[in-house]
Formats: structure tokens, C-alpha cells, sequence
């Protein structure tokens, strides 16, 4: 089956480390995103990728990190310099920047202790 | 700046009642519009999309949404609800100025459907 995979489905971080959250996908697409979502917002971009080995901020992309090596992986790695973590995390993908519909995962939950 | 604002924090249906949720949007072109479907602690799904190609939009599970550009609305119906129905709903504008595909996501209407 196609589709997005998000690894693990929760995740905790004690203070000062850093964490990778994964995100794969078997779709053939182009472009991914990572955003983040907090209790009674919207989603909000951290960063995308139209590009193997390219990759730009999005609107909070402070305290994140990066890597598109493989067309298929797109991992977001979380910074002790991210103050406030705790929030739910996806990862999307589309086809290509003219291909508007965005697929999205399942999420991962990052908790802090 | 694109931008939606969902009217609606929370709406409550009972089961067998018909379903409106409610978005106005601003856009300074002819934006393109989707509504997506959150259930808890899962990732989101496509309902529908507007493109231009009809104002009336026939989406998964029967939601339907019509784009209204006189009132910059876009709005989501349903007929009749459904237990499976109890969900987040999210409007989205695409900003085409962007470079790339951006979304730019409402704030969620949480929909409650009771026995």
C-alpha cells in the first residue's frame, strides 16, 4: 500500500536533547512538509523539502532541523534550542510543487519530561 | 495573505441531522480551498477540493462544500450525520504567491455527534 509512514507514534524528550522524528514515503512525490499542530490551532509549517538536497524554513522553523537526502525520507530532528516541544507533529507530501493535495501521516506525539 | 477563519469552534449534531460547518476565506485571486478531516490522534485526510472547475464540490463519506466567491465562504454540509462523523474539521487555503505549495490551515471546528 502507498502512503506515509511516521515513526514512533510518541515520542519524549528529556530537557537539553535533541530528538529525530521520522517520516518516509512510498508515493513517488516530490515535496514534503513537516508541520506542527497545537490544541486548538491550526497547523503550522516548519519546514519543506520540493527537492532532494534542498529544503526551506516554513513560518516556525526555529529550533528544528532537517535532512532530504533520499526523495523518500524527510526527518525532522528537534533541538534543545525548541523551548516548548510538546506538541503533535506531521509530516505530509504532494507530488510536486504545482500539485496542490497534500497527503499526510498518521503523527508522532512528542512529550517532554 | 491568504487566510480562512472557521466561524465554529465546536458544532453538535445529533446523529441523523444534517451537518454544516462554516469557513470564510480571504484571498486576493481565485484561491484554491480543501476541507480536511482530523479524528483524534490520527493524521489528517482529504474530504475535498476546490479548483475552480465547479462551484459545488462532492467530497468522500458524503460532505459536500460549496464555494460562494459573492460571500468568500465555503462552507461544509452534510446531510445526515453519522456517529463516525465525530471529528476535527479543518479549512484550507492554498497560497499560490508562495513559490511552492503552501497551506494555510483554519484554526478547526470540532464537530460532536450525539445518539
Amino acid at each position: 500500500d502507498g502512503g506515509i509512514t511516521q515513526s514512533p507514534k510518541y515520542l519524549f524528550r528529556k530537557e537539553g536533547q535533541n530528538v529525530t522524528l521520522s517520516c518516509e514515503q512510498n508515493l513517488n512525490h516530490d515535496a514534503m512538509y513537516w508541520y506542527r499542530q497545537d490544541p486548538g490551532q491550526g497547523l503550522r509549517l516548519i519546514y519543506y523539502s520540493q527537492i532532494v538536497n534542498d529544503f526551506q524554513k516554513g513560518d516556525i522553523a526555529e529550533g528544528y532541523s532537517v535532512s532530504r537526502e533520499k526523495k523518500e525520507s524527510f526527518p525532522l530532528t528537534v533541538t534543545s534550542a525548541q523551548k516548548n516541544p510538546t506538541a503533535f507533529y506531521l509530516c505530509a507530501s504532494s507530488m510536486g510543487q504545482d500539485q496542490e493535495t497534500q497527503y499526510f501521516g498518521p503523527g508522532t506525539r512528542l512529550l517532554v519530561l | 495573505a491568504q487566510s480562512v477563519t472557521q466561524l465554529d469552534s465546536h458544532v453538535s449534531v445529533s446523529e441523523g441531522t444534517p451537518v454544516l460547518l462554516r469557513c470564510n476565506y480571504s484571498s486576493s485571486y481565485s484561491p484554491s480551498l480543501f476541507w480536511y478531516v482530523q479524528h483524534p490522534n490520527k493524521g489528517l485526510q482529504l474530504l475535498l477540493k476546490y479548483t475552480s472547475a465547479a462551484t459545488l464540490v462532492k467530497g468522500i463519506n458524503g460532505f459536500e462544500a460549496e464555494f460562494k466567491k459573492s460571500e468568500t465562504s465555503f462552507h461544509l454540509t452534510k446531510p445526515s450525520a453519522h456517529m463516525s462523523d465525530a471529528a476535527e474539521y479543518f479549512c484550507v487555503v492554498s497560497d499560490r504567491r508562495a513559490g511552492f505549495q503552501k497551506l494555510v490551515f483554519g484554526t478547526g471546528t470540532r464537530l460532536l455527534v450525539s445518539p
